[in-house]
């Protein structure tokens, strides 16, 4: 398995452009979720998915959409990006039940813009 | 609000020593919290985790220690090796079940240094 996977590593993108940050797992497992994490800070939950077709606000979600059209995948769009959305960008997976509430982080989406 | 918080940012330690990283948190409803540890330039990796229905519980060469009373959890790095030099953030649950499912709170983080 590869696990979560994220795409891009890196971008750069200029104030006002909209991009759309690929995330997919596949463990099969139904909760997916999008956090950024800023210098010196933890986590902080952006949006999240409980399964397909099922999406909900986190901590930060302003400036951000998603949408989970497959159990795989759950790609997170900036509509016009501002320099506060400066950040380092993980996706996470885990099962939604039982005793699965690990969730698996990706390798991070390292996003600067100017 | 909601918040899960460490005590010490910054934690040294030489090779072989124990290691003792400390979280408190806020809210008494968490039922299930995770240690991770990540590394400079990746994502984080699951070490440990426990319900609140435990105190303790060991794996290889950690220990996580939950105490309800006051709200504080440690995480204890056994014969600590320059390997583990990292960030080590803990994590709480509130939600078994429900869209609250899986939504986790981190803590700041304390980055931990091991000398040789």
């Amino acid at each position: 398995n590869a696990g979560v996977t994220q795409t891009p590593k890196f971008q750069v993108l200029k104030t006002g452009q909209s991009m759309t940050l690929q995330c997919a797992q596949d463990m099969n497992h139904e909760y997916m979720s999008w956090y950024r994490q800023d210098p010196g800070m933890g986590l902080r939950l952006i949006h999240y998915s409980v399964g397909a077709g099922i999406t909900d606000q986190g901590e930060v979600p302003n400036g951000y959409n998603v949408s989970r059209s497959t159990t795989e995948d759950f790609p997170l769009r900036l509509l016009s990006a501002a320099p506060s959305q400066t950040s380092v960008y993980f996706c996470a997976s885990s099962y939604s039940s039982g005793s699965g509430r690990t969730q698996y982080f990706g390798p991070g989406t390292r996003l600067t813009v100017l | 609000g909601e918040s899960v918080g460490l005590h010490l940012p910054t934690l040294s330690v030489q090779e072989g020593d124990n290691s003792i990283i400390n979280c408190a948190y806020s809210n008494s409803a968490s039922d299930y919290f995770i240690w991770y540890k990540q590394e400079s330039g990746k994502g984080p990796q699951f070490i440990i985790d426990i319900r609140s229905n435990m105190d303790k519980r060991q794996g290889q060469r950690v220990t996580v220690l939950l105490n309800k009373t006051v709200k504080h959890l440690s995480l204890q790095i056994a014969a600590t090796q320059p390997g583990d030099s990292a960030v080590y953030f803990c994590a709480e649950n509130t939600g078994a079940g429900g869209t609250s499912y899986g939504k986790l709170t981190f803590g700041q983080g304390t980055i931990l240094t091991v000398h040789p």
